[in-house]
């Protein structure tokens, strides 16, 4: 079975300032790896997913992710912050077992960005 | 094209009543997934469907079923409903296959178990 932690549930930052999510998985199987956010009263929107290949990979709204095989970790990171960075993201894997599709969420993070 | 729709946005029931929340998802759209979302315990799956067949179910109770229409619609009921069934129930609408497919969620229906 796999399982995503987020270590962080809330981590607040100051405007242009970097910022880190931790997040790492657990899988006996190949994985794929997803970032996504969730704006107040909205869905689910894809940052950024890790396929194959190199393993940084680039999202949208500046946000990328690097992926470490060995530590079994998908870090979500931003150089600089923006106001309107302020939401829950939430790091999810998708075995590779044929057809369907189950991701599995960690329990989120809130970012929120401070003047 | 218009994007995944949930109806209703928000619902109030109450203790041992049933629900059913449908989800229209995108057109050409086949698969439809829904997710559980509570404060506690973060977002988890509860079953997808594929050209209306069940293909994948999470660890719920048999109270939560769901089916899909031929149009691809889905609906998705719970029965004798609990307090801590009160949660954001989203449903999410998947394109392609492996590494090309991509997931588009709705903004969920918000269930208020009283």
């Amino acid at each position: 079975a796999q399982s995503v932690t987020q270590l962080d549930s809330q981590v607040p930052v100051f405007e242009e300032a970097p910022v880190e999510l931790r997040c790492n998985y657990s899988s006996s199987v190949s994985v794929y790896l997803f970032w996504y956010v969730q704006y107040p009263n909205q869905g689910l929107q894809l940052l950024l997913k890790y396929l194959s290949g190199s393993t940084l990979v680039k999202g949208i709204n500046g946000f990328e992710a690097e992926f470490n095989k060995s530590q079994t970790s998908f870090h979500l990171r931003k150089p600089s912050v923006h106001i309107s960075d302020t939401a829950e993201y939430f790091c999810a894997v998708s075995e590779l077992t044929g057809g369907g599709n189950k991701l599995t969420f960690g329990t989120g993070t809130q970012l929120k960005v401070e003047l | 094209k218009a994007g995944v729709t949930q109806t209703p946005r928000y619902l109030i029931k109450t203790r041992g009543q049933q629900v059913t929340l449908s989800c229209s998802p995108i057109s050409g759209h086949r698969s439809v997934s829904w997710y559980q979302q509570t404060p506690g315990q973060g977002l988890q799956f509860l079953f997808e469907y594929f050209s209306e067949t069940q293909r994948n179910k999470g660890n719920f109770p048999g109270r939560f079923s769901g089916r899909q229409f031929s149009n691809s619609r889905s609906e998705m009921n719970v029965s004798t409903l609990e307090l801590g069934d009160s949660a954001l129930y989203l449903c999410a609408s998947r394109y392609g296959q492996g590494s090309n497919e991509k997931l588009f969620f709705g903004s969920g229906t918000q269930l208020s178990v009283l």
